[in-house]
């Protein structure tokens, strides 16, 4: 299947920071998706992104579509405690099928 | 809350059974999806139907077969299972036939143990 590096793996975080992840792919995307996962959830959508240059808010959440189509980042700006979670970007790729990253688990820093 | 219902939310069950797990998705939505995860293999996609029809397959054995009935609620059978089955089984609705076009929606996935 379609190949989405991302990273990183793991981060902590403090409360106030701006924290920050990415996914890239050796092949091009036709849209960028970030999801939330909570413990027992499902995912839940973050953000989606149609066109490459795309730079997306929604509160405190900012992703971007890369030029190339073959990245997207997405930053948390001033996190708080529930924040935590772990944050998947997905990818649909000319085959229509939606893949996803491997995930970056975001905890908080004791 | 999503809309999309999944049951049952856990089962328990020895190698070799076969357990058939339950999918409705949001209201108006035509496309349901099937997703297993597991800990080291992430959200991999298993299948794909629209409007009864199956529409896309992605990695998912022979062992396993799912359904979209008429009313759009979706079954996914997996059958002769083996330790290695035991992952969250999330499913996942959207209205058109293309993940592009409208973002897919999760439900809170059914947790299957396989021992």
């Amino acid at each position: 299947g379609q190949q989405l590096n991302q990273s990183p793996q793991s981060m902590f975080i403090q409360e106030g920071e701006d924290v920050s992840m990415n996914c890239t792919s050796s092949s091009i995307f036709n849209t960028w998706l970030w999801y939330k996962q909570d413990p027992g959830e499902g995912p839940v959508l973050l953000i989606a992104l149609y066109k490459a240059g795309e730079l997306t808010s929604n509160g405190r959440l900012t992703a971007q579509f890369g030029i190339t189509r073959k990245d997207s980042f997405l930053n948390i700006s001033a996190s708080i405690p529930s924040d935590v979670g772990i944050y998947f970007c997905a990818g649909v790729f000319n085959d229509y099928k939606l893949s996803f990253g491997a995930g970056t688990t975001v905890t908080v820093r004791a | 809350d999503s809309g999309v219902t999944q049951t049952p939310k856990h089962l328990i069950t020895a190698t070799g059974q076969r357990v058939t797990l339950r999918c409705s998705p949001r209201s108006g939505d035509l496309s349901v999806y099937w997703y297993q995860q597991s800990l080291d293999q992430g959200l991999q996609f298993l299948i794909q139907y629209y409007n009864g029809e199956e529409r896309a397959k992605g990695n998912i054995l022979e062992r396993f077969s799912a359904q979209q009935f008429p009313d759009l609620h979706s079954e996914l059978n997996l059958s002769s299972l083996e330790l290695g089955d035991s992952a969250l089984y999330f499913c996942a609705s959207s209205v058109s036939s293309i993940p592009e076009n409208s973002p897919l929606h999760f439900g809170n996935g059914t947790r299957l143990t396989v021992t």
